[in-house]
């Protein structure tokens, strides 16, 4: 059984591009949370999507959005990137969020 | 406003004595909560939950204790290994999968090294 994968693991972009992250849930989960992680801080919940509509969202600008397939996987995006959202994109699944399992992340570096 | 707060940043301690981390939260409608592992460059792993209906969770060398009344949760680890040695984060939710509570609450996490 696969876990939560995540693709690509590693991506350079710079300052004004965009990027496209991309998360396949765990089997059987129906529910995909994205989380920013800069380094020495903890995950910091962007958004979270269940039955393919956003359902509860972070403190983050309209730069970032999403969308959940019906396969429940699911795609993160952000505009117009900025140095400042270097950091790691943690993708998780779950269950009725009970207990998320992550995937291994991409680590977005913005010049 | 860190609602969930993990106070020490790192914690050392030698290979079979006891690791105790710590996690206090402010928002008294959390009733749920988690422990994670992480390794530098994975993601967290879940390592160990409790309910707020009780105030032990044990599974193996892992024990998460909640404090209800000072909002405080601690996770041992006896005895600790080299290979426990990774950033552990407190996690917390409210009651129920509505709104707010359909998201977890992270600390900042605190970073363990287990001495040989």
């Amino acid at each position: 059984d696969a876990g939560v994968t995540q693709s690509p693991t590693h991506l350079i972009k710079t300052r004004g591009q965009q990027v496209t992250l991309r998360c396949s849930p765990k089997s059987g989960h129906d529910t995909v949370s994205w989380y920013q992680q800069a380094l020495g801080q903890g995950p910091q919940f962007i958004f979270q999507y269940y039955e393919e509509e956003e359902r509860q969202r972070g403190n983050f600008p309209d730069r970032f959005s999403g969308h959940q397939f019906p396969n429940y996987s699911s795609e993160l995006n952000v505009n117009a990137l900025l140095l400042g959202d270097s950091a790691l994109y943690l993708c998780a699944s779950s269950l009725w969020v009970t207990r998320e399992f992550f995937g291994p992340g991409t680590r977005l570096t913005v010049l | 406003d860190q609602q969930v707060k993990q106070n020490s940043p790192s914690l050392s301690v030698q290979e079979g004595r006891i690791s105790i981390l710590n996690c206090d939260y402010t928002n008294s409608m959390f009733d749920y909560f988690l422990w994670y592992k992480k390794y530098p460059a994975e993601g967290p792993t879940f390592l160990i939950s409790i309910s707020s209906i009780k105030d032990k969770n044990e599974d193996g060398r892992f024990t998460v204790f909640l404090n209800k009344s000072a909002k405080h949760l601690s996770l041992h680890i006896v005895p600790s290994q080299p290979g426990d040695s990774a950033v552990y984060f407190c996690a917390a939710k409210g009651r129920g999968n509505a709104g707010n509570n359909r998201k977890l609450i992270w600390g900042l996490g605190t970073s363990l090294g287990v001495n040989p």
